[in-house]
């Protein structure tokens, strides 16, 4: 069956450093990747989103790779801040499934000064 | 824009109770989807509208769990009779859907559900 694996514990870096988070599949092949950013009580905030066809995106502090060989998207925050702490959640698109995202249960990340 | 707006944020029934949570999308938002989060887990889909028509109920417990979007607007997801393991986050998401198959999730904040 389809599965979504990300990082069950908690990633803890320093203010400053780069932090990556790492999202794996399997019996899958996404037409594309989402990445979202939850914060506690609140849900989830759309962040980027790769395409099967391409290999990186970024946005300001934020860099995301897809790797349909490996079947593996790496996400990048560079310079880290404590604001950036959160839970960041994968989402991949079912091919021809409508738009519909199945979700990743999202690595935490805590930013310390 | 306005966001996706749920209600109640809250709400604590007991098992074999019923409730019910309502959402309102972003407007001129043809896709929307209800999502159900048990605590330490990612969003699971429950269903998906295009409009007013179901595109995705598979996961669904169609038993006890229902779902309509009337008009093509709001949606309301009802539960009865709740159960224990019911307990979860419900969250309601929309995205512009026609014509751009992957435009993102817009998620409201969520209804906390509680069963005793």
């Amino acid at each position: 069956s389809q599965k979504i694996e990300q990082n069950s514990e908690a990633l803890n870096i320093q203010e400053g450093k780069t932090a990556t988070l790492t999202c794996n599949y399997t019996n899958y092949s996404p037409a594309y990747l989402q990445w979202y950013r939850q914060d506690p009580g609140r849900g989830p905030v759309f962040l980027l989103l790769i395409r099967e066809n391409e290999k990186e995106k970024r946005k300001e502090r934020l860099k995301v790779t897809f790797d349909t060989t490996l079947k593996q998207s790496l996400f990048h925050i560079t310079a880290s801040q404590p604001a950036d702490s959160a839970t960041y959640l994968c989402a991949l698109e079912r091919r021809g499934g409508y738009n519909k995202l199945i979700f990743g249960a999202g690595t935490r990340l805590a930013v310390h000064p | 824009e306005a966001g996706v707006a749920q209600s109640p944020r809250y709400k604590i029934i007991e098992k074999r109770q019923s409730v019910a949570f309502w959402c309102n999308p972003i407007s001129g938002h043809a896709t929307l989807y209800w999502y159900q989060q048990i605590l330490g887990q990612g969003p699971k889909l429950l269903i998906q509208f295009q409009n007013n028509g179901v595109v995705d109920d598979s996961q669904l417990p169609k038993d006890r769990f229902s779902a309509e979007r009337l008009k093509g607007v709001d949606s309301t997801l009802k539960i009865q009779p709740a159960k224990l393991e019911d307990s979860a986050v419900y969250l309601c998401a929309s995205s512009s859907g026609t014509g751009y198959p992957d435009s993102p999730l817009h998620f409201g904040n969520g209804t906390r559900l509680t069963v005793t």
